[in-house]
């Protein structure tokens, strides 16, 4: 994968999850963070690096420094449990994934 | 509201096509990115290819070069992902993804499971 990020995150319930990506791209082209959960298809929580679609709550932020983006998640609840893919687009517009990263709810 | 519903799941054998077709509304099909992505079996997700439907330009992951192609219908306002000469390392669930390009956001299908199995 041309993007990072971390295999697994684990938080208790009602702390902050940080995930990160990272990547040479990120510098160049805008990064899109996906929530998947099991069974279900991938549901985007942030777009652009940092803008928050509809209907995604205010806990869910995304932030952009160099070639690292992180997703953060404040007051973590046991439905945000699932798995968190980043996603850009290289220098000839193919697009690029992260390998995922698994968020467990202690 | 962007919906995109796929077509059902499909068994192939080794060496037979597949095709799966994806249907979006809720906006002007001449102002979305369609891309295609599949995720095998408790497995990341990899990119295959991406169309215009507003000029047909395509572009493909490179491992599928030769073997994918996607169309669209803009009379029907539905995409196609047609993979030929399938194997067994094919068998996944391929999504239909499309992108908003007026706003960049992203709407997923609802997938379809493709086996190849002899």
């Amino acid at each position: 994968y041309e993007l990072t990020q971390p295999p697994s995150v684990a938080v208790s319930p009602g702390q902050t999850a940080k995930i990160t990506c990272s990547g040479d791209v990120l510098t160049q082209q805008f990064a899109y963070w996906f929530q998947q959960k099991p069974g279900q298809a991938p549901l985007l929580v942030i777009y652009r690096d940092t803008e928050r679609p509809s209907g995604i709550p205010e806990r869910f932020t995304g932030s952009s420094s160099g070639t690292t983006l992180t997703l953060t998640i404040s007051g973590v609840q046991a439905g945000d449990e699932a798995a968190y893919f980043c996603q850009s687009s290289d220098s000839s517009g193919s697009w690029v994934f992260g390998g995922g990263t698994m968020l467990t709810v202690l | 509201q962007v919906q995109v519903v796929q077509s059902g799941a499909a068994v192939k054998k080794p060496g037979a096509s597949g095709k799966v077709s994806c249907k979006a509304t809720g906006h002007s099909f001449n102002t979305f990115g369609i891309n295609w992505v599949r995720q095998a079996p408790g497995q990341g997700l990899e990119w295959l290819g991406w169309i215009n439907p507003k000029n047909g330009n395509t572009k493909y992951a490179q491992p599928l070069q030769g073997r994918i192609t996607v169309t669209t219908d803009t009379s029907t306002t539905t995409a196609y992902m047609e993979l030929r000469s399938l194997r067994s390392d094919d068998s996944a669930v391929y999504y239909c993804v499309i992108t908003v390009t007026t706003n960049s956001l992203v709407y997923w299908g609802q997938g379809t499971l493709i086996t190849v199995s002899s």
